[in-house]
């Protein structure tokens, strides 16, 4: 099946900083990825749905100047999160599909934790 | 407000049954049903998905789907330990944003 890698997989930092999560389809074009959040024993919430080369979709609640998406290349997209907050702890998962296909693959997740 | 719906269990089972997972849905037109495992702290990988009305087998597992009665489940034949996990359920309406249910907590028992 398709692998899809993120970097960092664990991620520590002090309230105020930016993050930068980086997600990567290996061995396919990726022209959409999606970035999940799950907090302890919830599901998974889409964040946002990114297209290779157009602005990023956020749904309802997910502030698109604080969680920054780009997707430059059909192999990556990367997730900032920025001035994070303890609140902003989490695990965050991104996806990928390939074109016009629906089956999404998924990324190892990274887990931030905002001090 | 399309829901996926999951009874969040936990599930036991002994080891060598067979597990049966439920997921209904409320979109009637949804098109690809997906189910994914997840493991305590790990992120989903695709277990299997269907289109069409009926069953599909993949190995130990079956997906079966009724689009008449919105309803899509997952049998896990042969039990093992290693099964052990949340099963999510995920349906999207062709629009590649799957919507997940919240899974189900599935515990086999040596």
């Amino acid at each position: 099946g398709a692998v899809v890698s993120q970097h960092p997989s664990w991620v520590i930092c002090k309230s105020g900083t930016s993050v930068k999560i980086e997600c990567r389809s290996l061995d396919f074009q990726a022209t959409t990825m999606f970035w999940y959040r799950q907090f302890p024993k919830q599901s998974l919430m889409l964040m946002a749905t990114s297209n290779e080369g157009s602005k990023a979709t956020y749904e309802q609640g997910v502030e698109k100047d604080k969680f920054l998406i780009n997707h430059a290349s059909l192999t990556l997209s990367t997730l900032t999160v920025t001035s994070a907050h303890p609140e902003d702890s989490s695990f965050y998962i991104c996806s990928a599909s390939e074109p016009l296909q629906e089956t999404q693959y998924f990324g190892p997740g990274t887990r931030l934790l905002v001090l | 407000q399309k829901e996926v719906e999951q009874n969040s269990g936990p599930l036991s089972v002994p080891e060598g049954a067979i597990a049966s997972l439920n997921c209904t849905y409320s979109d009637r037109g949804s098109q690809s049903f997906f189910w994914y495992r997840q493991y305590s702290g790990k992120s989903p990988e695709l277990i299997m998905f269907i289109y069409s009305n009926g069953d599909k087998e993949d190995g130990r597992f079956t997906a079966q789907l009724n689009k008449a009665s919105q309803y899509v489940s997952l049998l896990i034949r042969d039990s093992q330990p290693s099964d052990s996990a949340t099963y999510l359920c995920a349906v999207t309406n062709s629009g590649y944003a799957l919507n997940f249910g919240k899974g189900t907590s599935l515990l086999v028992t040596p």
